[in-house]
């Protein structure tokens, strides 16, 4: 149990256009959504949090008019680049929480962004 | 900003020796420590969450030890197998803020 989809796995677009990445709680009710970036060779670092129904909560230095999250459903979260350029090129990971339980946040795979 | 630091950053072991790795974080306002999985092109898998004060959990040949007074957590591994390969991370989990702060990995790498 606790499966996290996420797509695209990978993604190349060219600088100035949008990216949309989704985050699919496949056999659970994801009450709150996180999305992390990683860059290389550095931890994962917290974008966003998102719970269901609500608007997303950003982290310092986070422009929410760049990244623009959507947590429509308790099963879907999407997190859209908007207008990307290359510095925006990373690693991007959504995690999902039931909210019940220990509090385990379960992972998707990630999905790699190449902004040309 | 929250301080999770992980020891060593990598580490190649040989098939069936016993390995530990080091996990240290904030002691004041805990609220749980996570370790993590993370094999290449997979999804990170939750091994353990750990709430207590001197817990230990154990899920195979893989256990944790828990030192929320001094701050820091071990993650053993007896035995490794060529399987066992991966980025384990941790993540440090305050009482104000239910978000997750992570260190930046060891890399285990278990030659045959």
């Amino acid at each position: 149990g606790a499966v996290v989809s996420q797509h695209p796995s990978w993604v190349i677009c060219k600088s100035g256009t949008s990216v949309k990445i989704e985050c699919r709680s496949l056999d659970f009710q994801a009450t709150t959504m996180f999305w992390y970036r990683q860059f290389p060779k550095q931890s994962l670092m917290l974008m966003a949090t998102s719970n269901e129904g609500s608007k997303a909560t950003y982290e310092q230095g986070v422009e929410k008019d760049k990244f623009l999250i959507n947590h429509a459903s308790l099963t879907l979260s999407t997190l859209t680049v908007t207008s990307a350029h290359p510095e925006d090129s990373s690693f991007y990971i959504c995690s999902a929480r039931s909210g019940t339980g220990l509090n385990e946040q379960f992972f998707g795979p990630g999905t790699r962004l190449t902004v040309l | 900003i929250l301080n999770v630091e992980q020891s060593p950053q990598s580490l190649h072991v040989q098939e069936g020796d016993s390995t530990n790795f080091t996990c240290s974080f904030p002691s004041s306002n805990f609220y749980a420590l996570h370790w993590y999985r993370w094999e290449t092109a997979k999804s990170p898998e939750a091994l353990f969450v750990m709430t207590l004060n001197g817990d230990e959990k154990k899920k195979g040949r893989i256990s944790a030890t828990l030192n929320t007074k001094e701050g820091y957590s071990y993650l053993y591994i007896k035995g490794s197998q060529p399987e066992d390969s991966a980025t384990y991370l941790c993540a440090f989990e305050p009482g104000s803020a239910r978000q997750l702060t992570f260190g930046s990995g060891t890399q285990l790498t278990v030659l045959p």
